[in-house]
């Protein structure tokens, strides 16, 4: 299965200002997953990042707030602009397929905080 | 909401116990997956079932599918500490090509020495 390299694993951020986070894969795959996790929470999918094409975006989630970036099949940016103390979370990027025997991967995380 | 339920949002056990965490979704799946996390960190797949199996087994996991109930359970027996962690179940759909992970609410489990 694929191996992600998620950059930064923390960070604390002033309000108003924006964070990029990276996600490098070892191998090219065709769709990448950015989740939220809020404190005490579940992951709740942002966006499906397509190579050559826009992401999509989950209801509540707008790209204005979370511009991704998909440059070639090995790499993702999510961005989290203007941020606010509301953005504080942990952040992970995920790939996989749905017909796959193995189940799916995901980056260690970056553990947000706005201050 | 996107998510399915989970239950018991809690559960605190006894090492040398069983833990039974189980699973609701809302949509007709292509597979469901379940997943641990220790302490807010990455997540660690744990096995996967797809809609046509109904029973699977992995080490000391065991866990049902029931696509008429939409529903999933998952069963670790002789538990340990380590297997202190939250525990998540994941659906994808098969109206969904792209494969989109939708989790559910979470297990949170702990198991005293």
């Amino acid at each position: 299965s694929a191996v992600i390299s998620q950059k930064p694993s923390r960070d604390i951020c002033q309000r108003g200002t924006s964070l990029t986070i990276q996600c490098q894969v070892d191998s090219q795959v065709t769709m990448m997953f950015w989740y939220r996790q809020q404190p005490g929470q579940s992951l709740t999918l942002i966006a499906t990042a397509n190579q050559g094409s826009e992401a999509t975006y989950e209801s509540g989630f707008v790209i204005d707030k979370f511009p991704i970036s998909r440059p070639n099949l090995t790499f993702s940016t999510l961005t989290v602009s203007n941020m606010s103390p509301e953005d504080s979370s942990i952040y992970l990027c995920s790939v996989g397929e749905r017909d796959t025997t193995y189940g799916y991967t995901f980056g260690s995380g970056t553990r947000l905080t706005v201050v | 909401s996107q998510q399915g339920e989970e239950d018991p949002q809690a559960l605190s056990i006894q090492e040398g116990e069983n833990a039974t965490m189980n699973c609701s979704y809302k949509t007709s799946i292509n597979n469901l997956q379940w997943y641990r996390q220790n302490s807010g960190r990455g997540l660690v797949h744990l096995i996967l079932i797809r809609s046509n199996e109904r029973e699977k087994h992995s080490g000391r996991l065991r866990v049902t599918l029931d696509t008429s109930k939409k529903s999933s359970s998952l069963l670790i027996t002789a538990s340990r500490a380590a297997d202190t962690a939250s525990y998540f179940c994941a659906t994808a759909s098969v109206y969904n090509q792209g494969g989109k992970l939708i989790f559910g609410q979470g297990t949170e489990l702990s198991v005293k020495p």
